[in-house]
């Protein structure tokens, strides 16, 4: 199947401070990609689409000027946290789907688990 | 909306016997509907897709779902269970809204523990 590849598995920061999460499809394009936030032991929450070359959607609830969400071509989809919060920490996984939407199934990034300290 | 729930949050099972992990779907029109399995602390991976056709679907790994319209559900199973299919379980149905670029929409997630 497809690969997605999330950079980077883990990352520890400040309050404060910034972070910046990849997401690049490896072997396919995508026009879109998907930015989900998982708790512990809780499903998944989408957060965002990602849009390669328009403004991602948000879902409601979440603020866009504290993940900026950019798609910069179309194999290559980043989240930035920005001043990164305790209340922020969490597993974040970016997705993409194949091609024949609506009927190809999403593949997934490794996930990000980020702590903010 | 499109939405799916996972009625059981863990299912246990022995080694070697069958195992099931519930799913049921809400949707307007026809579900495409998904089964995904997270080992921890890490990304989903597809286990298999009903989009049309045959109401039963096999998947990776031994697993298969059956399609059932008239129960709205799409229950994942395996005939005989190993050690290693321990993981979290998610089923997901499609939002054919295309404003939200078709997104997955999954439920709470199953937690499978197979004991030796």
């Amino acid at each position: 199947g497809a690969v997605v590849s999330q950079h980077p598995s883990w990352v520890i920061c400040k309050s404060g401070t910034s972070v910046k999460i990849e997401c690049r499809s490896l072997d396919f394009q995508a026009t879109t990609m998907f930015w989900y936030r998982q708790f512990p032991k809780q499903s998944l929450m989408l957060m965002a689409t990602s849009n390669e070359g328009s403004k991602a959607t948000y879902e409601q609830g979440v603020e866009k000027d504290k993940f900026l969400i950019n798609h910069a071509s179309l194999t290559l989809s980043t989240l930035t946290v920005t001043s990164a919060h305790p209340e922020d920490s969490s597993f974040y996984i970016c997705s993409a789907p194949g091609q024949g939407l609506p009927n190809t199934e999403a593949f997934f990034g490794q996930g990000t688990r980020l702590t903010v300290v | 909306a499109q939405s799916v729930a996972q009625p059981e949050d863990q299912v246990n099972v022995a080694e070697g016997n069958p195992l099931t992990v519930k799913c049921t779907y809400s949707v307007s029109g026809n579900p495409y509907l998904f089964w995904y399995v997270q080992y921890p602390n890490r990304g989903l991976q597809f286990l298999l897709k009903y989009i049309t056709g045959d109401n039963l679907v096999k998947g990776s790994y031994g697993f298969e779902a059956e399609f059932n319209k008239s129960q709205t559900s799409f229950h994942l199973k395996k005939p005989s269970a190993l050690v290693s299919d321990s993981a979290l379980y998610f089923c997901a149905v499609r939002d054919l809204n295309s404003n939200s670029g078709y997104a997955l929409n999954f439920g709470k997630g199953t937690s499978l523990l197979v004991t030796p």
